[in-house]
């Protein structure tokens, strides 16, 4: 059974346009959240992270907000550019986890020129 | 952010022969992971340690085994390698931080059994 959910496999945005990725949880003990990023033949690149006692965190393009009553997390890029082509993971730790990351299966983002 | 280092980046073996996947870290991080990724889904933890002398299966089931001799060095093995152990190898390491933990990857072992 999934605890981290990505239900969209891919996205297509414009360049310059918003990119919402989504993540849903089913763990009301995760309390801890990361964004992953994705290139083919690469591991994965830390974008950004948010604690459970906050509802957004930003850093420059990206944006990361977390809504724990509807189990939902979003990571906003603004502008999105060609470069932020990829497979983002969404991630969580807490409760019994201990520290460990449960990841979702990713959604791949396209941003056309 | 953490400089990890896995090795080899690619791998083609024939089944049966034993391999060992390396991966080091420069950060002195206690935590080190080994994950299993197939194309278009999650990554899985295969094994963990806390530190020295301290290895942990993960979620999901491996023939595979790691040991933690040193802190910088977490390699992984497979005593004989079968078609099904094609797969991307991925590292990471964490700084110990009671819960609330940034994991830093390496680049992957992309490891094809034929």
């Amino acid at each position: 059974d999934q605890q981290v959910k990505q239900n969209s496999p891919s996205l297509s945005v414009q360049e310059g346009r918003i990119s919402i990725l989504n993540c849903d949880y089913t763990n009301s003990m995760f309390d801890y959240f990361l964004w992953y990023k994705k290139y083919p033949a690469e591991g994965p690149t830390f974008l950004i992270s948010i604690s459970s006692i906050k509802d957004k965190n930003e850093d420059g393009r990206f944006t990361v907000f977390l809504n724990k009553s509807a189990k939902h997390l979003s990571l906003h890029i603004v502008p999105s550019q060609p470069g932020d082509s990829a497979v983002y993971f969404c991630a969580a730790t807490g409760g019994r986890s201990q520290g460990n990351l449960i990841f979702g299966k990713g959604t791949k983002l396209s941003v056309k020129p | 952010e953490a400089d990890i280092y896995q090795t080899p980046r690619y791998l083609v073996i024939g089944t049966g022969k034993k391999i060992t996947l390396e991966c080091s870290q420069t950060m002195g991080h206690d935590k080190m992971y080994w994950y299993q990724q197939d194309p278009g889904m999650e990554l899985h933890l295969i094994h963990y340690s806390y530190g020295v002398n301290s290895t942990e299966k993960g979620d999901l089931s491996s023939e595979s085994t790691v040991s933690r001799i040193r802190t910088e060095h977490f390699p992984l093995t497979l005593e004989s390698a079968r078609p099904s152990h094609t797969s991307q190898y991925l590292c990471a390491s964490s700084e110990a931080r009671g819960g609330r933990e940034t994991q830093y990857f390496g680049p992957g072992t992309r490891l094809l059994v034929l």
